[in-house]
C-alpha cells in the first residue's frame, strides 16, 4: 500500500507550543499533501509539497519532505486552541489521493 | 466561489428507504469525488467522476449509485443501505482530472445514520 502513516496518532499540547506530526509512506510519490479536519467537518487543504521540494511554508505551517526516507513532517508553530483538529497526510497513488490514518491534535488553552 | 456545498447535512434513513445526497461546486472543477469516512478513520474513496464520466469505482456495493448530471453537480443515490453504512459522506472536487492527485476541495459532509 502507498498509504501514508502518521505519527503520533494523538498529540496534546499547551497553547503556544509547537506541534510536530510525521508521515511516512512506502512508494515513490509526485507530491504529498496535508489536510486538516475539524471534528465532523470536511477536510481543508493546508499545503502541497512536490517531490523535488524539501521544505515549504504557509503562515505558521512548515512542511518538510525527505524522499530518501520516504517521510514528511508538519510543524505548527505557536499553536492555538483553534488548531485542535485531525491532520491527515495524503500521498498520490496512480490516479487518486490516498489518506493516511491521521494525527489527532488537541491544543489546550 | 471556492466552496463545495453538500445537502443534506444530516440524514436518517431506514434500510428500505431511498434517499439521495447532493454535492455542488461552481469552481469549474472537472473532477468530483465521493468519500466515506467512519469515526476516527481517514476518508475512503468511493467514486471519481472525470469530465462527468465515472472513472473510478472502488468496488462500492451497488446500493450506492453515483450520478453526475453536469459538471457542477454530483449525486449519490442510496437504496437498501445497511447500518454499517452509517458514516460521514464527503464530496470533493479538483481542477483537472488529468492531475487527479492535486489539491482537493471538500464539502462539509453529510452525516448519515441508517437504522
Amino acid at each position: 500500500s502507498q498509504q501514508g502513516e502518521e505519527d503520533p496518532q494523538a498529540l496534546s499540547i499547551q497553547e503556544g507550543e509547537n506541534a510536530t506530526m510525521n508521515c511516512s509512506y512506502k512508494t515513490s510519490i509526485n507530491n504529498l499533501q496535508w489536510y486538516r479536519q475539524n471534528s465532523g467537518r470536511g477536510l481543508v487543504h493546508l499545503i502541497l509539497i512536490r517531490s523535488n521540494e524539501r521544505e515549504k511554508h504557509s503562515g505558521r505551517l512548515r512542511v518538510t519532505l525527505d524522499t530518501s526516507k520516504k517521510s514528511s513532517s508538519l510543524l505548527i508553530t505557536a499553536s492555538r486552541a483553534a488548531d485542535t483538529a485531525s491532520y491527515f497526510c495524503a500521498t498520490d497513488g496512480w490516479d487518486k489521493v490516498i489518506f493516511g490514518p491521521g494525527t489527532s491534535l488537541s491544543v489546550i488553552p | 466561489d471556492t466552496e463545495v456545498t453538500q445537502t443534506p447535512k444530516h440524514l436518517v434513513m431506514g434500510m428500505t428507504n431511498k434517499k439521495s445526497l447532493k454535492c455542488e461546486q461552481h469552481m469549474g472543477h472537472r473532477a468530483m469525488y465521493w468519500y466515506k469516512q467512519k469515526a476516527k478513520k481517514p476518508p475512503e474513496l468511493m467514486f471519481v467522476y472525470s469530465y462527468e464520466k465515472l472513472s473510478i469505482n472502488e468496488s462500492v456495493p451497488s446500493r450506492f449509485s453515483p450520478e453526475c448530471p453536469n459538471s457542477s453537480l454530483l449525486n449519490l443515490h442510496l437504496h437498501a443501505l445497511q447500518p454499517e453504512d452509517s458514516a460521514l459522506y464527503l464530496c470533493a472536487s479538483s481542477q483537472d482530472p488529468r492531475q487527479g492527485t492535486e489539491t482537493q476541495y471538500f464539502g462539509p459532509g453529510t452525516r448519515l445514520l441508517v437504522l
